[in-house]
């Protein structure tokens, strides 16, 4: 079935430092990849998405890089602040009728003041 | 403002019991997941409806079973819970087109005694 693997698991940076989490998709239908963060006790919301037909997509101090190739797809936060700390959890999508959202299994991400 | 709501925020509940979780959506979309959140683990899908009285299996969905009689409401149902069941639920809705964002209600932090 299909299957989003995400990496790492936790990750601390400083805050003001870059952080990039990494993830790989199985299913080669797949066009749709979103981002969302989790702040402690909320639900889950979306920051950013990319669609297929686009290999990078920035918004502000985040962006998202896609490589339909090797099915790879990556966050990444500049200058990172203390209220970036939350969890993040990519996802991968078809679209269409069966429009289900397979997730990765999140990075928790703290930013250390 | 677009809403989900799950019918309880907590709940605890005895092995054995029959639980059934709510979920009502005020978006007219037509897809609507429950999904299973447990640290390290990420999201995982247990069922998910495209249509009323359409439902197919996500990733995990023994032990549980889903219930769609209305395009705005989705329930989880627990035939009989036991404690492996504890855990974070959160059900989410979804347009049927791509790239559209998933919406998430509050979850529901179900314990089993």
């Amino acid at each position: 079935g299909e299957n989003v693997e995400q990496h790492p698991s936790t990750l601390s940076v400083q805050e003001g430092d870059s952080a990039v989490i990494k993830c790989t998709y199985s299913d080669s239908a797949s066009n749709y990849f979103p981002w969302y963060k989790q702040e402690l006790g909320k639900r889950p919301q979306l920051i950013i998405d990319i669609r297929s037909n686009v290999g990078e997509k920035k918004d502000q101090r985040i962006a998202v890089t896609l490589n339909k190739t090797a099915k790879h797809f990556s966050l990444h936060i500049t200058e990172t602040q203390p209220e970036d700390s939350a969890v993040y959890f990519c996802a991968a999508s078809r679209g269409g009728a069966t429009n289900k959202l397979i997730f990765g299994t999140g990075t928790l991400l703290a930013v250390q003041p | 403002d677009v809403k989900v709501t799950q019918s309880s925020r907590y709940l605890v509940k005895r092995t054995g019991e029959k639980v059934f979780l709510e979920c009502v959506q005020d978006m007219d979309h037509e897809n609507m997941f429950w999904y299973r959140q447990d640290p390290g683990l990420g999201l995982r899908l247990i069922y998910f409806s495209y249509d009323v009285k359409m439902k197919e299996k996500g990733d995990i969905p023994e032990g549980y079973s889903v219930s769609r009689e209305k395009k705005e409401r989705f329930s989880l149902i627990l035939e009989s819970a036991s404690t492996n069941q504890t855990s974070m639920y959160l059900c989410a809705s979804i347009d049927q087109g791509l790239a559209t964002e998933a919406f998430f209600g509050q979850g529901t932090r179900l314990t089993v005694v």
